[in-house]
């Protein structure tokens, strides 16, 4: 079936500093791409929808200069964390799919934490 | 803005008793997904429910749909220890085609289960 592949699994960086988070489809080309938010505990939120060769659309209270998207391949979408702080320190979780009554596919998630 | 609300948010249940969970939505939806999430990990899908009057079973689980009230419910028979986990439903609000793949997710279910 089909795979939506995150990268990485955990990072662990220190205050300040940036991070990338990868989410890659492994056998179909997604077309849209999500990134949720997901604090210890609490729900997933939706933080921005990434469409491949365009800008992303990012949720209200969703800082688009901290929160780099780009999805430059139907493959591909990375979320850079820019100048984190402790509390970025979250689970991030992408999904994608190929468009219009396509299943949809979340990867496996990226655990942040930030020092 | 879409509501989505679940109840109930902790679900204490012995083996082989009988229980539902709840899922309201505010809006009318496209499609309403149920999910579910194991401690540390991403998210598994269980349903996905499209029309008014779904119903889907899997195993000791079964969803249902009412688009009219706007109520979803899975349904869990006979439980057993390997079903505790966090239960999500999620609707999608595919607004002209723009939003597919947009998901609003409950707050979950955290359910445990007793021998």
């Amino acid at each position: 079936g089909a795979v939506v592949s995150q990268h990485p699994s955990w990072v662990i960086c220190k205050s300040g500093t940036s991070v990338k988070i990868e989410c890659r489809s492994l056998d179909f080309q997604a077309t849209t791409m999500f990134w949720y938010r997901q604090f210890p505990k609490q729900s997933l939120m939706l933080m921005a929808t990434s469409n491949e060769g365009s800008k992303a659309t990012y949720e209200q209270g969703v800082e688009k200069d901290k929160f780099l998207i780009n999805h430059a391949s139907l493959t591909l979408s990375t979320l850079t964390v820019t100048s984190a702080h402790p509390e970025d320190s979250s689970f991030y979780i992408c999904s994608a799919t190929q468009g219009n009554n396509s299943p949809l596919h979340f990867g496996n998630g990226t655990r942040l934490t930030v020092t | 803005e879409l509501k989505v609300e679940q109840n109930p948010l902790f679900l204490s249940m012995q083996e082989g008793k009988n229980y539902t969970i709840y899922c309201n939505y505010s809006t009318t939806s496209d499609r309403l997904y149920w999910y579910r999430q194991d401690p540390g990990k991403s998210l598994e899908s269980l349903f996905v429910l499209l029309s008014n009057g779904a119903v889907k079973q899997e195993g000791r689980l079964m969803a249902s749909l009412d688009t009219k009230a706007r109520l979803s419910t899975l349904h869990i028979t006979a439980a057993v220890h390997d079903l505790s986990a966090t239960y999500f439903c999620a609707v999608e609000v595919n607004a002209g085609g723009t939003s597919y793949g947009k998901l609003t997710f409950g707050q979950g279910t955290i359910l445990t289960v007793h021998p």
